[in-house]
């Protein structure tokens, strides 16, 4: 099976503080996608962001960015400047053909 | 516009007892997903449609569990003689389309809890 780490369980930061939440992936496929997804205290899962495995370039939409290394299977997301609003469990989530993989989650809990 | 909706929101069964959940996909997207989130851990698949095909089943945990979606749209997920370790949130997701990067949607889960 095609797993995914997220090695912090648990994040506490304070309000206008940067995280960066980490996400390892195994797989053997060449082409795949990778989502980062939040799910705040009132359960339902939100889609963050997308990256394709063969565009390397990161990005920043907002308050968020992303990370992208194909060659150590890393794809992390930071939010800058956080807000109370941003505490929830993030899941990093792989893509690989047909399987659709979520990581184990890391829960952030911004402190006002 | 209307985004995924499932019920019931919450469930309790004793145990031995069939449940069925249903979940109501956004309008005019072709895949949907069933996952199962236990206490703590992420979704772990169940299912998937494209359509009214079911075309992954892998993920479902025994022959207990029976998903459907007859006419492409809504799609239920059925367990038969609940375990109490079946007590997990369920949660069903729909999108676009399959592959190729599309994002899912979810609904709110139901919360299944068997007694």
């Amino acid at each position: 099976a095609q797993k995914v780490t997220q090695a912090q369980t648990e994040i506490s930061v304070v309000e206008k503080e940067d995280v960066t939440l980490d996400c390892v992936y195994e797989t053997r496929d060449t082409t795949y996608y990778l989502f980062w997804y939040k799910q705040p205290p009132s359960g339902e899962l939100v889609f963050l962001i997308r990256r394709n495995s063969f565009d390397e370039q990161n990005e920043i939409s907002g308050r968020y960015s992303w990370n992208f290394q194909k060659s150590t299977s890393s794809f992390n997301f930071t939010i800058t400047a956080s807000q109370v609003v941003d505490s929830a469990v993030y899941f990093c989530a792989p893509h690989y053909g047909q399987n659709f993989v979520f990581g184990p989650g890391t829960r952030l809990s911004v402190l006002p | 516009g209307a985004g995924v909706s499932q019920s019931p929101r919450y469930k309790v069964a004793k145990r031995g007892q069939d449940v069925a959940l249903r979940c109501d996909p956004i309008s005019g997207h072709v895949s949907l997903f069933w996952y199962q989130q236990a206490l703590g851990q992420g979704p772990e698949f169940l299912t998937y449609f494209q359509n009214e095909a079911q075309l992954d089943k892998s993920g479902l945990p025994s022959d207990r569990f029976f998903a459907e979606r007859p006419e492409g749209s809504v799609s239920t997920l059925k367990i038969q003689r609940t375990q109490q370790e079946d007590s997990a949130v369920y949660l069903c997701a729909s999108s676009l389309a399959f592959g190729g990067g599309y994002e899912q949607y979810f609904g709110p889960g139901t919360r299944l809890t068997v007694t």
